[in-house]
């Protein structure tokens, strides 16, 4: 699976918009972006997925380059509970599996 | 629906013991599986289960082993502890092989090697 690069830390003000960039510049075609969080002492939790479409959920959204060299998640009204390291992740279109190659992440301090 | 349940949440052991570390998957969900946690690491991959049957093993040495159940619940092993096994230990469950599926973690094991 392609590295991922992220900034190691960031701030936000609560109620303002999270933007949360990565870079993948040697992603392949049958790759997708994957975003988890981890809140302190729990499991990482998912939060979105892509492939080259801009996708939206509950939670965030996901905006991907043309090129699919890098991806940004951006959560629209971020709230003191978003507080946490999140986790882009690029991993293979196929059946071989579920194995996730997680690297350093952001940690997102949001503050009132 | 009840998410991924590991037990035991925390326990602490000592070197040369071994330990052995349960998983149950939400239900319906067919594989699982283990990720290490350590501050100088981060997340690693362990390996993976499908129906009983290993699909995926990271880079960890023979001292860590799992195996699957008939009805998906999953355990791990580890042989010979050392110090540096002090580490979360996380499951992580999906419904099958679909490379767009997503991962459901648990709260996660943490270990204490003494």
């Amino acid at each position: 699976d392609a590295k991922t690069t992220q900034p190691p830390s960031m701030d936000c003000a609560e109620g303002r918009a999270a933007n949360l960039p990565c870079n993948h510049s040697t992603i392949s075609g049958n790759e997708y972006v994957y975003w988890y969080r981890q809140i302190h002492s729990q499991g990482p939790q998912y939060i979105i997925h892509g492939l080259k479409n801009n996708e939206t959920n509950e939670m965030a959204s996901l905006i991907i380059t043309e090129d699919r060299k890098s991806s940004t998640l951006i959560l629209p009204h971020a709230t003191l509970r978003d507080t946490a390291v999140y986790y882009c992740i690029v991993r293979v279109a196929s059946n071989a599996g579920n194995m996730l190659t997680f690297g350093g992440g952001t940690r997102l301090m949001v503050k009132p | 629906k009840a998410g991924v349940t590991q037990t035991p949440r925390y326990l602490i052991k000592t070197r040369g013991q071994q330990v052995t570390l349960s998983c149950s998957p939400i239900s319906g969900h067919r594989s699982v599986s283990w990720y290490q946690q350590t501050p100088g690491q981060g997340l690693q991959f362990l390996f993976e289960y499908f129906s009983e049957t290993q699909r995926n093993k990271g880079n960890f040495p023979g001292r860590f082993s799992g195996r699957q159940f008939s009805n998906s619940r999953s355990e791990m092993n580890v042989s010979t502890l050392e110090l540096g096994d002090s580490a979360l230990y996380l499951c992580a469950s999906s419904e099958g092989t679909g490379p767009t599926g997503e991962l459901f973690f648990g709260e996660g094991s943490r270990l204490t090697v003494l």
